[in-house]
């Protein structure tokens, strides 16, 4: 299989604190996980890519300094939401890209992490 | 850069009628595509995806998708639908050499009985 955790599945908190979802790979290494960003009723937007040992690469008007990745092992990536605002609420998804699988593109989804900022 | 459209924002279907749902893709070579489908509040379920070889893909619950080149799509059908099936649907694309993969805005699925 190709599991993809997320944790926390849902948070609560209040404005101005800082909040990590943590996403994880399962059963199989992943060198790239993606973090998407899905208000409601709307499709997923790719936020950024993140590569294991390096600087994830964010997607035009993603503020970098707001919204930190890091991806320290082949199995974990962390996106922290810094000084969150109730516009950050949102519903956000993780999903990995097996390091076995040179040939195709494949995501691997998470569950989703629903962000409330009071 | 790939781009998807899902054309229908919102359709209802009567249970036990056939589905099809539209998905239109612009690439440069040839795709990845993808649908999945998402229930209120989880994530995404993978329904099928098509890389290579034949375009009539199947995939799970029933539903089947067919890449048609000439046109640019990969629409998803269902001979008969179930209220289960009820739901959005995402259509998505991604490239051989990328990583990403990119969206449509997603069709949602009423089932009436």
């Amino acid at each position: 299989g190709a599991v993809v955790s997320q944790h926390p599945s849902w948070v609560i908190c209040k404005s101005g604190t800082s909040v990590k979802i943590e996403c994880r790979s399962l059963d199989f290494q992943a060198t790239t996980m993606f973090w998407y960003r899905q208000f409601p009723k709307q499709s997923l937007m790719l936020m950024a890519t993140s590569n294991e040992g390096s600087k994830a690469t964010y997607e035009q008007g993603v503020e970098k300094d707001k919204f930190l990745i890091n991806h320290a092992s082949l199995t974990l990536s962390t996106l922290t939401v810094t000084s969150a605002h109730p516009e950050d609420s949102s519903f956000y998804i993780c999903s990995a890209r097996k390091t076995s699988a040179p040939s195709y593109n494949e995501q691997f989804f998470g569950p989703g992490t629903r962000l409330t900022v009071l | 850069a790939q781009s998807v459209t899902q054309p229908d924002i919102h359709i209802t279907v009567s249970e036990g009628a056939s589905l099809e749902l539209r998905c239109n893709y612009s690439y440069g070579a040839t795709p990845y595509l993808f649908w999945y489908v998402q229930s209120p509040g989880q994530g995404l379920q993978l329904l099928l995806k098509y890389f290579s070889g034949d375009t009539l893909v199947q995939g799970i619950k029933g539903f089947e998708a067919e890449f048609k080149r000439s046109q640019s799509s990969f629409n998803l059908r269902k001979p008969s639908v179930h209220w289960s099936d009820a739901a959005e649907y995402f259509c998505a694309v991604g490239a051989r050499s990328a990583g990403d993969m990119r969206f449509g805005a997603g069709t949602r699925l009423t089932v009436k009985p």
